[in-house]
């Protein structure tokens, strides 16, 4: 089955410096991907949506200079968490969809992200 | 205001005997709905889908029943199984609504706990 690999699955970081996360598609191409935040006990917070070869689409509220989002193949996004603060700490998960009528979604393993 | 709602945070079932998880959704606009069963520090995998034209769609030991006049689904588990037991999280989306793609809208999610 098609399957999304995200990495790294958890990092700690200082507050001030810039963390990358990545997102690919291992078997299958995705010309969009998607970027959601948990927190905890809560349900998963669609940020943006990641288009290949042109900009990200994010959601109300989600600050685009803060979580930069570059879907620079068919297979790979990536999310940048810039100058990160300790409130950006939270579970980062990727999705993407296989081509296909009402394929479902399939997600990433998530990042734990610390901030110190 | 949120679109799918979980209302029971947690439910604890008995091995072999049936877990049934429910969702309620607002907006009528959805017509695909979807379960994701997810373990801690996880990303969610993918259960099973019915599509709004449809009541009932069976996979396995898994059922999921849409009752689109109450605006109801519920996920059976029957038998249930110690192995079962996370968050089930309940999503929904529209080819018409959130884009071409249909993003996902997820509920806060029912942790189900299976006791031998």
């Amino acid at each position: 089955g098609a399957v999304v690999s995200q990495h790294p699955s958890w990092v700690i970081c200082k507050s001030g410096t810039s963390v990358k996360i990545e997102c690919r598609s291992l078997d299958f191409q995705a010309t969009t991907m998607f970027w959601y935040r948990q927190f905890p006990k809560q349900s998963l917070m669609l940020m943006a949506t990641s288009n290949e070869g042109s900009k990200a689409t994010y959601e109300q509220g989600v600050e685009k200079d803060k979580f930069l989002i570059n879907h620079a193949s068919l297979t790979l996004s990536t999310l940048t968490v810039t100058s990160a603060h300790p409130e950006d700490s939270s579970f980062y998960i990727c999705s993407a969809r296989p081509q296909g009528l009402n394929s479902p979604l399939h997600f990433g393993n998530g990042t734990r992200l610390t901030v110190t | 205001d949120q679109q799918v709602k979980q209302n029971s945070p947690s439910l604890s079932v008995q091995e072999g005997r049936i877990s049934i998880l429910n969702c309620d959704y607002t907006n009528s606009m959805f017509d695909y709905f979807l379960w994701y069963k997810k373990y801690p520090a996880e990303g969610p995998t993918f259960l099973i889908s019915i599509s709004s034209i449809k009541d009932k769609n069976e996979d396995g030991r898994f059922t999921v029943f849409l009752n689109k006049s109450a605006k109801h689904l519920s996920l059976h588990i029957v038998p249930s199984q110690p192995g079962d037991s996370a968050v089930y999280f309940c999503a929904a989306s529209g080819y018409n609504y959130g884009g071409s793609q249909g993003n996902l809208i997820f509920g806060k999610g029912t942790k189900l706990s299976v006791k031998p």
